[in-house]
């Protein structure tokens, strides 16, 4: 079995400074880990994604985050926002099966304020 | 490569009738998972096809239905559509299964009076 927290359902910061978007996880076996931006009326995009290669992963945009086990947390940053960030974002958690289906977060709404 | 298309973009049914929705997915992609989108429910995981076949399902009545065809398209059905169930259907495609990228489509907003 396997669930997500996101910690905040809103995240509020001011253009250009540091973005962090929290994320628990739980899972019993070796997790896939991922995080997806949803525009307002638009579908999901993949941001980044970890499985189980180097625990700081890189994603499109200038975000990062970072897998830690001990913690079971996968938190998103971003060191400077952007107006254009202004989104949902959700963490999602997979099963490192073929069987395994895919869990999301509740989401997080960034605003960034001007 | 076209990205994952679904039909229709927007749908105003009444309680009692049904729907299909369809996903075109991506080129190659095997894999469809349908996920239902709501304010208050959040995006819950519907049910997955791989090669024709439901691998996993969710938790929702037998009322949702879904099929894949042999070129990885995919429809869902609601049958006796509630008020309840509107919300933004989206449809995902991936190649082999969940723990890759999942490419959603812009999804289908059901409205249901």
């Amino acid at each position: 079995a396997q669930s997500v927290t996101q910690l905040d359902s809103h995240v509020s910061v001011s253009e250009g400074t540091p973005v962090l978007l929290r994320c628990n996880y739980s899972s019993s076996y070796s997790p896939s880990l991922f995080w997806y931006v949803q525009h307002p009326n638009k579908g999901l995009q993949l941001l980044l994604k970890y499985t189980s290669a180097a625990t700081l992963v890189k994603g499109i945009n200038g975000f990062e985050a970072e897998f830690k086990k001990s913690e079971t947390s996968f938190h998103l940053t971003k060191p400077s926002a952007h107006m254009s960030d202004a989104a949902e974002y959700f963490c999602v958690v997979t099963l490192n099966t073929n069987a395994g289906k895919s869990t999301f977060g509740d989401g997080t709404t960034l605003t960034v304020k001007p | 490569k076209a990205g994952v298309t679904q039909t229709p973009r927007y749908l105003i049914k009444t309680r009692g009738q049904q729907v299909t929705l369809s996903c075109s997915p991506i080129s190659g992609h095997r894999s469809v998972s349908w996920y239902q989108q709501t304010p208050g429910q959040g995006l819950q995981f519907l049910f997955e096809y791989f090669s024709e076949t439901q691998r996993n399902k969710g938790n929702f009545p037998g009322r949702f239905s879904g099929r894949q065809f042999s070129n990885s398209r995919s429809e869902m059905n609601v049958s006796t559509l509630e008020l309840g169930d509107s919300a933004l259907y989206l449809c995902a495609s991936s190649l082999a299964g969940f723990q890759e990228t999942q490419y959603f489509g812009p999804g289908t907003r059901l409205l249901v009076l």
